[in-house]
């Protein structure tokens, strides 16, 4: 079945403990991005690859840090959490990128809370 | 700064209404714009416009883009209650790898 996934669906963690969300795709898709989700601003872009070693800012990218080494698997990493990136993560992937009109499809999400 | 505004922020109607959630968008370099409909979990695809004037159309939904006025409008026509979620609005750009969203519009369809 075609489809993205994150790990993990959910995380509580301290302010400071370096973590790792991982995201991988089985559609060989060449773009892959990161969202954050928060109540009334709707879902922001924190980092986006168009293919294997590209990766370019998005429009939140403080705090967060992004690899693209295979294809199929685009980590979002933060280095030192803090606590306003609570908040609901989406990776998503698309066969090209937005330039190219291809639509992204979306994991499920991880709900991240940094106290 | 490129944007995309949604409006309204939230709706309440019940079964069987027909509802118009609009889109307006500011982007340099315009080269598409995306509906989805996201419920409990992960946002999932309904339309992609690329061309002013042309209706795209699933079932009861449809939607259009108006490049002259810069906006697009999604209908839901006979509304049910299936059809509560969040519907949010994207702008892809022709010369980066950005995927501007809106805010969303949060429906809310009563039996």
């Amino acid at each position: 079945e075609a489809q993205v996934t994150q790990n993990p669906r959910y995380l509580i963690t301290v302010t400071g403990k370096k973590l790792t969300v991982t995201c991988s795709q089985n559609m060989n898709h060449e773009y892959m991005s990161w969202y954050r989700q928060d109540p009334g601003l709707g879902l922001r872009q924190i980092y986006y690859s168009m293919n294997v070693e590209v990766t370019d800012k998005g429009d939140v990218p403080e705090g967060y840090k992004v690899s693209r080494k295979e294809k199929r698997n685009f980590p979002l990493i933060l280095e030192s959490p803090s606590p306003n990136q609570t908040s609901l993560y989406f990776c998503a992937s698309s066969f090209r990128g937005p330039q190219y009109n291809s639509p992204l499809h979306f994991g499920n999400g991880t709900r991240l809370t940094v106290t | 700064e490129d944007k995309v505004v949604q409006s309204p922020l939230s709706l309440v109607v019940h079964e069987g209404d027909t509802v118009t959630l609009n889109c307006s968008y500011e982007v340099t370099n315009f080269r598409s714009l995306l509906w989805y409909k996201q419920e409990k979990k992960a946002p999932t695809f309904l339309f992609m416009l690329t061309s002013s004037g042309i209706e795209k159309k699933s079932g009861r939904l449809s939607s259009i883009l108006d490049k002259k006025e810069l906006f697009s409008i999604l209908n839901i026509t006979a509304t049910q209650t299936g059809d509560s979620a969040i519907y949010l609005c994207a702008i892809g750009s022709s010369n980066t790898g950005k995927l501007i969203f809106g805010q969303g519009t949060t429906l809310q369809v009563k039996p």
